[in-house]
Parts: structure tokens; sequence; C-alpha cells
């Protein structure tokens, strides 16, 4: 069984860097799969973020892309994004994600509140 | 920039079919979009119900069926239970960059 996990600081204050870090259990993070970053305001929608390939291979919302940057840890199986510049506008429930080779999403974090304040 | 639409908001009767839509700014989805779909509950993950326009997750009950229709992916509910009542994204793919759609609420009435 596949599991997600989320985790790093729940508060940041304005103009500095979120940073939030996806334990992946259950599947090596080296495998054929892609993994993403979502985020949802609250009571918002779903904004896609980022995901990312073992083999140095990855790819951006365009609208976030000049602040985004995604990256791994083959060792630890983990997955990590970095926010950098934020504002109360990115405060939201980040989750992590993993992405077939197929284009199918499959399991998904219970997701991270994080909010943007001093 | 690209934008995903979806119906705002849909009602069924409970043992009733709804079909949802997901629409692309850029023209009609085909297979080529590898269109996703998700049930979102209050206070929980997003569940992922349908990839690559109509295939099932091992979790996915067969009341849920994923298709194109008419120039969109479609989400079809048939024999509506109460336990639907969700919101439900679609998620298309762009070359490289995923775009959700706006999200439509389903109540079940």
């Amino acid at each position: 069984q596949v599991q997600l996990q989320e985790s790093g600081p729940g508060r940041v204050k304005p103009s500095g860097t979120l940073s939030l870090t996806c334990d992946v259990f259950g599947d090596s993070i080296t495998n054929t799969n892609w993994w993403s970053w979502v985020r949802q305001p609250p009571g918002k929608g779903l904004e896609w973020i980022a995901e990312i390939y073992h083999l140095d291979s990855s790819k951006y919302n365009p609208s976030l892309k000049s602040r985004v940057t995604i990256s791994l840890d083959k060792s630890k199986n983990q997955f990590f994004l970095k926010l950098t510049s934020v504002t109360a506008a990115d405060t939201a429930l980040y989750y992590c994600a993993s992405i077939g080779p197929g284009g199918e999403w499959g399991y998904w974090g219970q997701g991270m509140l994080v909010t943007v304040s001093s | 920039q690209t934008v995903v639409t979806q119906e705002p908001s849909l009602t069924v009767s409970p043992g009733g079919t709804v079909t949802l839509t997901c629409a692309s700014s850029t023209g009609a989805v085909t297979s080529g979009y590898y269109p996703n779909w998700f049930q979102q509950k209050p206070g929980q993950a997003p569940r992922p119900l349908i990839y690559g326009t109509s295939n099932k997750h091992s979790w996915t009950p067969a009341r849920f069926s994923g298709s194109l229709l008419g120039g969109k992916a479609a989400l079809t509910l048939s024999g509506v239970q109460p336990e639907d009542e969700a919101e439900y994204y679609c998620l298309l793919n762009y070359g490289g960059a995923w775009v959700f759609g706006g999200g439509t609420k389903v109540t079940v009435l």
C-alpha cells in the first residue's frame, strides 16, 4: 500500500519561503512515477503546482514557475516543494501525489495546511 | 491562459443518473489530454476515480464511468447513492502542464 505524507511548517511569514517535504512509503521514488504537488486555498478549487521525475526532469505551473522549485532525495525516498516570496494568497492546503507513467493520478497525501501570516 | 470548465453544480435524485462534463478553452478534449476525475468530500483529500478518459482505479465503484462526449471529457454517475454527494474535479494535461477544472458540486436530493 502506497502512502504519501506531507510535513513542514504550518505557518510562514509574508515574503518568506514555504518549504514542504513529502515522504513516500510503500514505493520507490525512482520507479516509473512522477511526483507532484497540488494546493487548495480554503474553500476553493485545486491548483497543480509542479511535478518531478527521478531522472532530473521537472515541470511547473507557468503561473508559479518563477517562485517554485521541486526536488527530490532518492536516498530518503522524499520529494520537496519550495515556494518563495509568499503572500496571503499562498495560504492553502498543500497535497503531494503520485502520477503513473500513463498520466494516471493515484495516491495522495492527507494534505498540510500552510498559513501565510505574520 | 488555459481554462478548464465544469458545471458549478448539479442535483440528482437517489438512484438517478448524472453526467458531469469537462471542457477545454483550447478546443475539443481528446484522450491525449489524459483526462482524470477526482471526488472530494469536505475535510478529505481528493480521491482519484478515473484516469486516461475511462479507466477506473481498483477502488472506483462500478457506477462511475468516464468518456468523451461532444468534445468534452465526461464523468457519469449511474444509480447515484447518497454518499456520492461531493465535489468532483476533472484534470487535463497540456503537454506536460496539468490544469484542474473549477469543480462540480453534486447534490443528491
